[in-house]
Protein backbone atom coordinates (compact mmCIF):
# COMPACT_ATOMS: atom_id res chain seq x y z
CA UNK A 1 0.00 0.00 0.00
CA UNK A 2 1.61 3.15 -1.42
CA UNK A 3 2.03 5.76 1.32
CA UNK A 4 1.16 9.61 1.45
CA UNK A 5 2.92 10.79 -2.04
CA UNK A 6 3.65 14.03 -2.92
CA UNK A 7 5.58 15.67 -5.83
CA UNK A 8 7.61 17.25 -6.84
CA UNK A 9 10.28 16.60 -3.73
CA UNK A 10 12.26 20.27 -4.57
CA UNK A 11 10.37 23.04 -6.35
CA UNK A 12 12.80 26.34 -7.00
CA UNK A 13 10.77 29.40 -7.88
CA UNK A 14 12.10 33.21 -8.65
CA UNK A 15 10.81 35.80 -6.47
CA UNK A 16 7.04 36.61 -7.61
CA UNK A 17 6.92 33.19 -9.46
CA UNK A 18 3.72 31.03 -8.88
CA UNK A 19 4.42 27.45 -6.82
CA UNK A 20 2.16 24.63 -7.30
CA UNK A 21 2.66 21.68 -4.27
CA UNK A 22 0.56 17.95 -4.94
CA UNK A 23 -0.09 15.56 -2.87
CA UNK A 24 -1.86 12.10 -3.22
CA UNK A 25 -3.07 10.33 -0.31
CA UNK A 26 -3.30 7.14 0.95
CA UNK A 27 -5.50 4.79 -0.70
CA UNK A 28 -8.88 4.88 0.95
CA UNK A 29 -8.24 8.30 2.25
CA UNK A 30 -10.62 10.90 1.90
CA UNK A 31 -8.72 13.21 4.16
CA UNK A 32 -5.98 16.07 3.47
CA UNK A 33 -3.65 18.10 5.84
CA UNK A 34 -1.21 20.60 4.51
CA UNK A 35 1.48 22.17 7.06
CA UNK A 36 4.41 24.01 6.44
CA UNK A 37 8.09 23.81 8.22
CA UNK A 38 9.80 26.85 8.48
CA UNK A 39 13.67 26.57 8.79
CA UNK A 40 14.68 26.08 12.79
CA UNK A 41 10.82 26.11 13.71
CA UNK A 42 8.15 23.43 14.42
CA UNK A 43 5.13 21.86 12.18
CA UNK A 44 2.47 24.43 11.49
CA UNK A 45 -1.15 23.42 10.63
CA UNK A 46 -2.14 25.37 7.07
CA UNK A 47 -5.30 24.01 5.99
CA UNK A 48 -7.84 20.66 6.56
CA UNK A 49 -9.52 19.22 2.95
CA UNK A 50 -11.95 16.47 2.31
CA UNK A 51 -12.63 15.68 -1.18
CA UNK A 52 -14.12 19.04 -2.90
CA UNK A 53 -14.01 20.72 0.35
CA UNK A 54 -12.18 22.94 2.62
CA UNK A 55 -12.78 21.82 6.21
CA UNK A 56 -10.51 24.23 7.89
CA UNK A 57 -8.15 27.43 6.62
CA UNK A 58 -7.11 28.90 9.84
CA UNK A 59 -3.47 28.13 9.34
CA UNK A 60 -3.47 29.54 6.56
CA UNK A 61 -2.23 32.96 5.21
CA UNK A 62 -4.67 35.58 4.28
CA UNK A 63 -2.97 36.38 0.83
CA UNK A 64 -1.43 34.66 -1.62
CA UNK A 65 -1.93 30.75 -0.63
CA UNK A 66 -4.61 28.50 -1.95
CA UNK A 67 -5.92 24.61 -1.48
CA UNK A 68 -8.02 22.44 -3.41
CA UNK A 69 -8.61 18.89 -3.43
CA UNK A 70 -11.02 18.01 -5.85
CA UNK A 71 -12.86 15.04 -6.72
CA UNK A 72 -10.54 13.63 -8.99
CA UNK A 73 -6.65 13.99 -8.84
CA UNK A 74 -4.66 15.27 -5.66
CA UNK A 75 -4.65 18.10 -3.74
CA UNK A 76 -2.65 21.23 -4.48
CA UNK A 77 -1.62 23.88 -2.39
CA UNK A 78 -1.00 26.84 -4.56
CA UNK A 79 1.39 29.66 -3.76
CA UNK A 80 0.86 33.16 -6.20
CA UNK A 81 3.65 35.63 -6.34
CA UNK A 82 6.07 33.86 -3.89
CA UNK A 83 8.46 35.80 -2.21
CA UNK A 84 11.70 34.51 0.12
CA UNK A 85 9.58 34.05 3.04
CA UNK A 86 7.88 31.10 2.10
CA UNK A 87 10.76 28.95 1.66
CA UNK A 88 9.72 26.01 3.98
CA UNK A 89 9.12 22.17 3.88
CA UNK A 90 5.70 21.84 2.99
CA UNK A 91 4.12 18.52 4.28
CA UNK A 92 0.85 16.65 3.23
CA UNK A 93 -0.67 14.37 5.54
CA UNK A 94 -3.84 12.18 5.07
CA UNK A 95 -6.39 10.36 7.17
CA UNK A 96 -8.99 7.87 6.08
CA UNK A 97 -11.89 10.67 7.59
CA UNK A 98 -13.26 8.05 10.04
CA UNK A 99 -13.07 10.73 13.23
CA UNK A 100 -10.57 13.55 12.64
CA UNK A 101 -9.63 13.90 16.00
CA UNK A 102 -8.60 11.03 16.55
CA UNK A 103 -7.42 9.25 12.91
CA UNK A 104 -3.97 8.91 12.45
CA UNK A 105 -2.44 11.31 10.06
CA UNK A 106 0.36 9.78 7.97
CA UNK A 107 2.83 12.29 6.66
CA UNK A 108 4.29 12.47 3.16
CA UNK A 109 8.12 12.81 2.14
CA UNK A 110 7.53 16.84 2.07
CA UNK A 111 8.41 19.42 -0.84
CA UNK A 112 10.72 21.47 -0.40
CA UNK A 113 10.17 25.05 -1.99
CA UNK A 114 13.63 27.37 -1.59
CA UNK A 115 12.60 31.12 -2.79
CA UNK A 116 15.57 33.18 -5.17
CA UNK B 1 4.01 31.64 24.89
CA UNK B 2 3.65 28.70 22.79
CA UNK B 3 0.94 26.26 23.36
CA UNK B 4 3.52 23.39 23.38
CA UNK B 5 6.92 23.40 24.63
CA UNK B 6 9.49 20.98 23.58
CA UNK B 7 13.35 21.46 24.66
CA UNK B 8 14.90 21.77 21.08
CA UNK B 9 17.95 19.69 22.64
CA UNK B 10 20.38 18.50 20.60
CA UNK B 11 20.05 14.94 23.37
CA UNK B 12 23.12 13.35 23.14
CA UNK B 13 23.62 9.44 24.69
CA UNK B 14 25.30 6.56 24.38
CA UNK B 15 24.21 3.45 22.38
CA UNK B 16 22.13 1.48 24.81
CA UNK B 17 21.26 4.89 27.33
CA UNK B 18 17.30 5.60 27.86
CA UNK B 19 16.15 8.15 25.90
CA UNK B 20 13.74 10.45 27.95
CA UNK B 21 11.64 13.28 25.69
CA UNK B 22 9.15 15.86 27.20
CA UNK B 23 6.39 17.93 26.25
CA UNK B 24 4.41 20.56 28.28
CA UNK B 25 1.44 21.84 27.42
CA UNK B 26 -1.11 24.66 28.21
CA UNK B 27 -4.43 24.51 26.94
CA UNK B 28 -7.02 21.49 28.76
CA UNK B 29 -8.47 21.07 25.43
CA UNK B 30 -5.81 19.29 23.93
CA UNK B 31 -6.99 15.48 24.66
CA UNK B 32 -4.82 13.53 22.11
CA UNK B 33 -1.44 12.77 21.96
CA UNK B 34 1.36 11.74 19.21
CA UNK B 35 4.71 11.40 18.97
CA UNK B 36 6.79 11.75 15.66
CA UNK B 37 9.55 11.30 14.81
CA UNK B 38 11.60 12.67 11.79
CA UNK B 39 14.76 12.20 10.50
CA UNK B 40 16.77 14.41 7.86
CA UNK B 41 15.17 15.68 5.68
CA UNK B 42 12.23 13.35 5.55
CA UNK B 43 8.55 13.03 6.64
CA UNK B 44 7.55 12.80 10.31
CA UNK B 45 6.67 9.45 11.08
CA UNK B 46 4.24 8.24 13.77
CA UNK B 47 5.92 6.50 16.88
CA UNK B 48 3.09 6.63 19.72
CA UNK B 49 -0.52 7.49 19.70
CA UNK B 50 -2.29 8.03 23.16
CA UNK B 51 -5.23 9.60 24.70
CA UNK B 52 -5.48 8.71 28.30
CA UNK B 53 -3.23 9.44 31.50
CA UNK B 54 -0.82 6.95 32.35
CA UNK B 55 1.51 4.83 30.18
CA UNK B 56 1.07 3.17 26.99
CA UNK B 57 4.43 0.70 25.78
CA UNK B 58 5.44 -0.38 22.25
CA UNK B 59 8.46 -1.98 22.23
CA UNK B 60 11.44 -0.23 23.09
CA UNK B 61 9.06 3.17 23.54
CA UNK B 62 7.16 4.20 26.24
CA UNK B 63 4.29 7.07 26.21
CA UNK B 64 3.33 8.70 29.33
CA UNK B 65 0.84 11.23 30.11
CA UNK B 66 -0.12 13.06 33.05
CA UNK B 67 -2.98 15.56 31.81
CA UNK B 68 -3.43 16.78 35.76
CA UNK B 69 0.15 18.67 34.53
CA UNK B 70 -0.24 18.86 31.09
CA UNK B 71 3.10 17.12 30.53
CA UNK B 72 4.00 14.28 28.39
CA UNK B 73 7.12 11.98 27.86
CA UNK B 74 8.66 9.82 25.53
CA UNK B 75 11.13 6.98 26.57
CA UNK B 76 13.16 4.89 24.36
CA UNK B 77 15.22 1.89 25.84
CA UNK B 78 18.15 0.36 24.54
CA UNK B 79 18.83 3.63 21.91
CA UNK B 80 20.32 2.52 18.92
CA UNK B 81 22.17 4.98 16.86
CA UNK B 82 19.58 4.12 14.42
CA UNK B 83 17.21 5.94 16.60
CA UNK B 84 19.11 9.38 16.03
CA UNK B 85 16.23 11.72 14.61
CA UNK B 86 13.99 14.62 15.59
CA UNK B 87 11.03 13.86 17.15
CA UNK B 88 8.09 15.88 18.06
CA UNK B 89 5.24 15.49 20.33
CA UNK B 90 1.82 16.42 18.53
CA UNK B 91 -1.32 17.03 20.53
CA UNK B 92 -4.89 17.42 19.01
CA UNK B 93 -7.79 18.86 20.83
CA UNK B 94 -11.08 17.31 21.32
CA UNK B 95 -13.44 17.97 18.41
CA UNK B 96 -10.36 19.26 16.73
CA UNK B 97 -8.65 18.00 13.49
CA UNK B 98 -5.42 19.81 13.41
CA UNK B 99 -2.22 18.76 14.73
CA UNK B 100 -0.41 21.69 17.10
CA UNK B 101 3.55 20.36 17.41
CA UNK B 102 5.91 21.22 20.14
CA UNK B 103 9.05 22.45 18.23
CA UNK B 104 10.96 18.69 18.22
CA UNK B 105 14.10 17.83 19.95
CA UNK B 106 16.69 16.40 18.23
CA UNK B 107 18.11 13.04 19.56
CA UNK B 108 21.88 11.88 18.41
CA UNK B 109 22.95 8.39 19.94
CA UNK B 110 26.02 7.88 19.78
CA UNK B 111 27.72 4.20 19.12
Amino acid sequence: NAGVMQNPRHLVRRRGQEARLRCSPMKGHSHVYWYRQLPEEGLKFMVYLQKENIIDESGMPKERFSAEFPKEGPSILRIQQVVRGDSAAYFCASSPGLAPSTDTQYFGPGTRLTVL
Amino acid sequence: QKEVEQDPGPLSVPEGAIVSLNCTYSNSAFQYFMWYRQYSRKGPELLMYTYSSGNKEDGRFTAQVDKSSKYISLFIRDSQPSDSATYLCALIKAAGNKLTFGGGTRVLVKP
